[in-house]
């Protein structure tokens, strides 16, 4: 079946502006989960869904991150007012509940703001 | 906080040599444990787990034993192979649903 997409693969944006990234997890999967890869890091926690409820959003950093998800299924990740050290991947990945199952990932976009 | 610690690469072995990577973890509670690989040009996907003290996560000729007594998850492999290069995650979920990664270890397996 299909696994999790997520567009654009890559996004190269001005400083200063807004940006949208998308998630279509697994048809069935109700935990939904953001993570942000810098160059030479390891991935960094954003946010997750549990159906369409984000229950801690302590992970984003900084307000001008905001998450949402509709209808149990697609989710976008906006950054406003992007700054160079936004520049990353994002990864989402969809899993059949919250708890210790299996996390499928995307495969990323890759945001680089000039 | 909660966190993961994993040894820093990157790591070369030889085709048929044994294999660690040590991950050390802090969390409150009972966090479940994970080993993510990353092949080259492909996404993550799950290698292991293990859920509870003492349980042995294991897949593909590799395991991992959940120590709480010394917080460690550490990944081995009795004989590496090429096909086993890859950069290797150790990962926790706390009870609070919340994922924390380690930097990740780089692993080339030499002919």
């Amino acid at each position: 079946g299909a696994g999790v997409s997520q567009s654009p693969s890559n996004k190269v944006t001005e400083k200063g502006k807004d940006v949208e990234l998308r998630c279509d997890p697994i048809s069935g999967h109700t935990a939904l989960y953001w993570y942000r890869q810098s160059l030479g890091q390891g991935l960094e926690f954003l946010i997750y869904f549990q159906g369409n409820s984000a229950p801690d959003k302590s992970g984003l950093p900084s307000d001008r991150f905001s998450a949402e998800r509709t209808g149990g299924s697609v989710s976008t990740l906006t950054i406003q007012r992007t700054q160079q050290e936004d520049s990353a991947v994002y990864l989402c990945a969809s899993s059949l509940d919250r708890g210790p199952y299996e996390q499928y990932f995307g495969p990323g976009t890759r945001l680089t703001v000039t | 906080g909660d966190s993961v610690t994993q040894m820093e690469g990157p790591v070369t072995l030889s085709e048929e040599a044994f294999l660690t990577i040590n991950c050390t973890y802090t969390a409150t509670g009972y966090p479940s444990l994970f080993w993510y690989v990353q092949y080259p040009g492909e996404g993550l996907q799950l290698l292991l787990k293990a859920t509870k003290a003492d349980d042995k996560g294991s897949n593909k000729g590799f395991e991992a034993t959940y120590r709480k007594e010394t917080t460690s998850f550490h990944l081995e492999k009795g004989s590496v192979q090429v096909s086993d290069s890859a950069v290797y995650f150790c990962a926790l979920i706390n009870t609070g649903n919340q994922f924390y990664f380690g930097t990740g270890t780089s692993l080339t397996v030499i002919p």
